[in-house]
Protein backbone atom coordinates (compact mmCIF):
# COMPACT_ATOMS: atom_id res chain seq x y z
CA UNK A 1 0.00 0.00 0.00
CA UNK A 2 1.54 3.85 -1.33
CA UNK A 3 1.81 5.77 2.20
CA UNK A 4 1.59 9.60 1.71
CA UNK A 5 2.87 11.41 -0.57
CA UNK A 6 3.77 14.93 -0.48
CA UNK A 7 6.16 17.34 -2.84
CA UNK A 8 8.65 19.11 -3.10
CA UNK A 9 10.74 17.46 -0.56
CA UNK A 10 12.20 21.11 0.04
CA UNK A 11 11.54 24.67 -0.66
CA UNK A 12 13.91 27.90 -0.61
CA UNK A 13 11.85 31.02 -1.32
CA UNK A 14 12.45 34.81 -0.55
CA UNK A 15 10.09 36.28 2.11
CA UNK A 16 7.09 37.77 0.92
CA UNK A 17 7.33 35.31 -2.25
CA UNK A 18 4.34 32.61 -2.15
CA UNK A 19 4.81 28.82 -2.39
CA UNK A 20 2.06 26.05 -2.40
CA UNK A 21 2.64 22.30 -1.09
CA UNK A 22 0.71 19.20 -2.13
CA UNK A 23 -0.26 16.30 -0.58
CA UNK A 24 -2.01 13.02 -2.12
CA UNK A 25 -3.16 10.90 1.11
CA UNK A 26 -3.51 7.11 1.16
CA UNK A 27 -6.38 5.82 -0.95
CA UNK A 28 -9.15 5.81 0.76
CA UNK A 29 -8.57 7.81 3.44
CA UNK A 30 -11.19 10.30 4.43
CA UNK A 31 -9.41 12.48 6.38
CA UNK A 32 -6.50 14.35 5.95
CA UNK A 33 -4.33 16.90 7.81
CA UNK A 34 -2.03 19.60 7.42
CA UNK A 35 0.81 19.98 10.16
CA UNK A 36 3.37 22.76 10.79
CA UNK A 37 6.61 21.94 12.53
CA UNK A 38 9.18 24.71 13.43
CA UNK A 39 12.34 23.17 14.36
CA UNK A 40 12.84 21.90 18.01
CA UNK A 41 9.11 21.14 18.26
CA UNK A 42 6.15 18.96 18.02
CA UNK A 43 3.98 19.36 15.44
CA UNK A 44 0.75 21.38 15.18
CA UNK A 45 -2.42 20.79 13.65
CA UNK A 46 -3.24 23.88 10.80
CA UNK A 47 -6.32 22.02 9.39
CA UNK A 48 -8.24 19.10 9.19
CA UNK A 49 -10.10 17.81 6.48
CA UNK A 50 -13.38 15.22 6.22
CA UNK A 51 -13.52 14.58 2.36
CA UNK A 52 -13.68 17.72 1.32
CA UNK A 53 -14.99 19.79 4.21
CA UNK A 54 -12.98 21.33 6.85
CA UNK A 55 -12.65 20.30 10.26
CA UNK A 56 -10.88 22.13 11.84
CA UNK A 57 -8.90 25.57 11.29
CA UNK A 58 -8.64 27.23 14.12
CA UNK A 59 -4.48 27.43 14.27
CA UNK A 60 -4.88 28.37 10.10
CA UNK A 61 -3.11 31.95 9.90
CA UNK A 62 -5.80 32.69 7.33
CA UNK A 63 -4.54 35.94 6.30
CA UNK A 64 -1.44 34.18 4.75
CA UNK A 65 -2.59 30.43 4.57
CA UNK A 66 -5.00 28.86 2.63
CA UNK A 67 -5.24 24.92 1.96
CA UNK A 68 -8.06 23.33 -0.38
CA UNK A 69 -8.96 20.01 -0.89
CA UNK A 70 -10.97 19.61 -4.06
CA UNK A 71 -12.85 16.37 -4.82
CA UNK A 72 -11.91 14.89 -1.57
CA UNK A 73 -8.49 13.60 -2.35
CA UNK A 74 -5.52 15.64 -3.06
CA UNK A 75 -5.08 18.77 -1.17
CA UNK A 76 -2.88 21.84 -1.45
CA UNK A 77 -1.42 24.22 1.09
CA UNK A 78 -0.79 27.63 0.17
CA UNK A 79 1.77 30.39 1.42
CA UNK A 80 1.13 34.13 0.40
CA UNK A 81 3.36 36.31 1.30
CA UNK A 82 5.50 34.05 3.18
CA UNK A 83 7.12 35.34 6.44
CA UNK A 84 10.90 34.12 7.87
CA UNK A 85 8.81 32.51 11.00
CA UNK A 86 7.17 30.24 8.50
CA UNK A 87 10.46 28.46 7.55
CA UNK A 88 9.55 24.62 9.03
CA UNK A 89 8.57 21.45 8.13
CA UNK A 90 5.13 20.92 7.20
CA UNK A 91 3.52 17.57 7.06
CA UNK A 92 0.70 15.76 5.71
CA UNK A 93 -1.27 12.86 7.16
CA UNK A 94 -4.33 11.39 6.57
CA UNK A 95 -6.62 8.91 8.36
CA UNK A 96 -9.88 6.68 7.30
CA UNK A 97 -12.07 8.74 9.66
CA UNK A 98 -11.48 10.43 12.73
CA UNK A 99 -14.63 8.99 14.40
CA UNK A 100 -13.40 5.72 14.96
CA UNK A 101 -11.44 5.00 18.38
CA UNK A 102 -9.01 2.99 16.88
CA UNK A 103 -8.40 5.90 13.70
CA UNK A 104 -4.40 6.56 12.66
CA UNK A 105 -2.60 8.98 10.98
CA UNK A 106 -0.19 7.87 8.48
CA UNK A 107 2.24 11.02 7.97
CA UNK A 108 3.98 11.94 4.63
CA UNK A 109 7.91 12.55 4.84
CA UNK A 110 6.87 16.50 4.88
CA UNK A 111 8.14 19.53 2.64
CA UNK A 112 11.13 21.49 4.41
CA UNK A 113 10.50 25.70 3.89
CA UNK A 114 13.48 27.84 4.11
CA UNK A 115 12.30 31.33 4.07
CA UNK A 116 15.36 33.68 3.51
CA UNK B 1 -7.78 21.03 27.34
CA UNK B 2 -5.55 18.00 26.99
CA UNK B 3 -1.82 18.46 26.57
CA UNK B 4 1.68 15.76 27.02
CA UNK B 5 4.67 16.58 28.66
CA UNK B 6 8.05 15.26 27.81
CA UNK B 7 10.33 15.13 30.57
CA UNK B 8 13.75 15.31 28.89
CA UNK B 9 14.18 16.73 25.73
CA UNK B 10 17.64 14.49 25.11
CA UNK B 11 18.35 11.00 26.40
CA UNK B 12 21.41 9.27 25.87
CA UNK B 13 21.82 5.49 26.42
CA UNK B 14 24.56 2.88 25.46
CA UNK B 15 23.16 0.49 23.18
CA UNK B 16 22.60 -2.64 24.83
CA UNK B 17 21.19 -0.58 27.83
CA UNK B 18 17.04 0.21 29.05
CA UNK B 19 15.41 2.86 27.02
CA UNK B 20 12.74 4.89 28.95
CA UNK B 21 11.42 8.17 27.08
CA UNK B 22 9.10 9.41 30.07
CA UNK B 23 5.72 11.22 29.23
CA UNK B 24 2.46 12.88 31.42
CA UNK B 25 -0.73 13.63 30.23
CA UNK B 26 -3.02 16.04 31.43
CA UNK B 27 -7.08 14.81 29.71
CA UNK B 28 -10.43 15.46 31.54
CA UNK B 29 -11.37 12.42 29.75
CA UNK B 30 -10.00 8.83 29.00
CA UNK B 31 -7.47 9.74 26.79
CA UNK B 32 -6.24 8.20 23.42
CA UNK B 33 -2.57 8.22 23.85
CA UNK B 34 0.31 7.36 20.88
CA UNK B 35 3.99 7.25 20.61
CA UNK B 36 5.49 8.83 17.78
CA UNK B 37 9.12 8.49 15.81
CA UNK B 38 11.11 10.27 13.37
CA UNK B 39 14.06 8.97 12.00
CA UNK B 40 16.36 12.19 10.44
CA UNK B 41 14.64 13.27 7.16
CA UNK B 42 12.00 10.75 7.33
CA UNK B 43 8.18 11.16 8.48
CA UNK B 44 6.66 10.22 11.33
CA UNK B 45 5.64 6.35 12.09
CA UNK B 46 3.63 4.97 14.39
CA UNK B 47 5.19 3.11 17.49
CA UNK B 48 2.16 2.20 19.68
CA UNK B 49 -1.16 3.20 20.50
CA UNK B 50 -3.54 3.01 23.65
CA UNK B 51 -6.97 3.30 23.24
CA UNK B 52 -8.71 2.11 26.26
CA UNK B 53 -7.87 -1.43 26.06
CA UNK B 54 -4.92 -3.08 27.58
CA UNK B 55 -2.73 -0.59 29.96
CA UNK B 56 0.56 -2.65 28.17
CA UNK B 57 0.93 -2.09 25.16
CA UNK B 58 3.51 -3.57 22.79
CA UNK B 59 4.84 -1.45 19.80
CA UNK B 60 6.81 -2.34 16.92
CA UNK B 61 10.79 -2.64 17.09
CA UNK B 62 10.78 -4.09 20.69
CA UNK B 63 9.25 -1.06 22.36
CA UNK B 64 6.31 -1.02 25.06
CA UNK B 65 4.39 1.66 26.99
CA UNK B 66 1.93 1.30 30.46
CA UNK B 67 -0.60 3.82 31.01
CA UNK B 68 -0.63 4.44 34.35
CA UNK B 69 -4.02 6.47 35.30
CA UNK B 70 -3.01 7.36 38.89
CA UNK B 71 0.45 8.67 37.65
CA UNK B 72 -1.39 10.32 34.50
CA UNK B 73 1.96 8.66 32.32
CA UNK B 74 2.50 6.85 29.74
CA UNK B 75 6.62 6.37 29.08
CA UNK B 76 7.68 4.55 26.86
CA UNK B 77 10.59 1.82 27.45
CA UNK B 78 12.81 -0.95 25.80
CA UNK B 79 14.46 -3.47 27.45
CA UNK B 80 17.91 -3.07 24.81
CA UNK B 81 18.72 -0.06 22.96
CA UNK B 82 20.16 -0.38 19.32
CA UNK B 83 21.85 1.78 17.81
CA UNK B 84 19.06 2.10 15.08
CA UNK B 85 16.57 3.58 17.65
CA UNK B 86 18.37 6.88 17.55
CA UNK B 87 15.50 9.24 16.63
CA UNK B 88 12.99 11.85 18.03
CA UNK B 89 9.79 10.11 20.07
CA UNK B 90 7.07 12.09 20.08
CA UNK B 91 3.94 11.50 23.22
CA UNK B 92 0.74 12.36 21.20
CA UNK B 93 -2.45 12.35 22.88
CA UNK B 94 -5.89 12.48 20.58
CA UNK B 95 -8.20 15.94 21.63
CA UNK B 96 -11.37 13.50 21.38
CA UNK B 97 -12.08 11.11 18.80
CA UNK B 98 -15.17 14.08 17.29
CA UNK B 99 -12.33 15.79 15.59
CA UNK B 100 -9.07 13.21 15.70
CA UNK B 101 -6.88 16.23 16.41
CA UNK B 102 -3.10 15.51 18.14
CA UNK B 103 -1.76 17.54 20.01
CA UNK B 104 2.24 16.36 20.26
CA UNK B 105 4.46 16.56 23.13
CA UNK B 106 8.08 18.44 22.83
CA UNK B 107 9.76 15.35 21.57
CA UNK B 108 12.94 13.01 23.08
CA UNK B 109 15.53 13.02 21.00
CA UNK B 110 17.39 9.60 21.86
CA UNK B 111 21.27 8.97 21.68
CA UNK B 112 22.56 6.01 21.54
CA UNK B 113 26.09 5.52 22.17
CA UNK B 114 28.24 2.28 20.96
Amino acid sequence: EAGVAQSPRYKIIEKRQSVAFWCNPISGHATLYWYQQILGQGPKLLIQFQNNGVVDDSQLPKDRFSAERLKGVDSTLKIQPAKLEDSAVYLCASSLGFGRSTDTQYFGPGTRLTVL
Amino acid sequence: AQSVTQLGSHVSVSEGALVLLRCNYSSSVPPYLFWYVQYPNQGLQLLLKYTSAATLVKGINGFEAEFKKSETSFHLTKPSAHMSDAAEYFCVVRVSSNTGKLIFGQGTTLQVKP
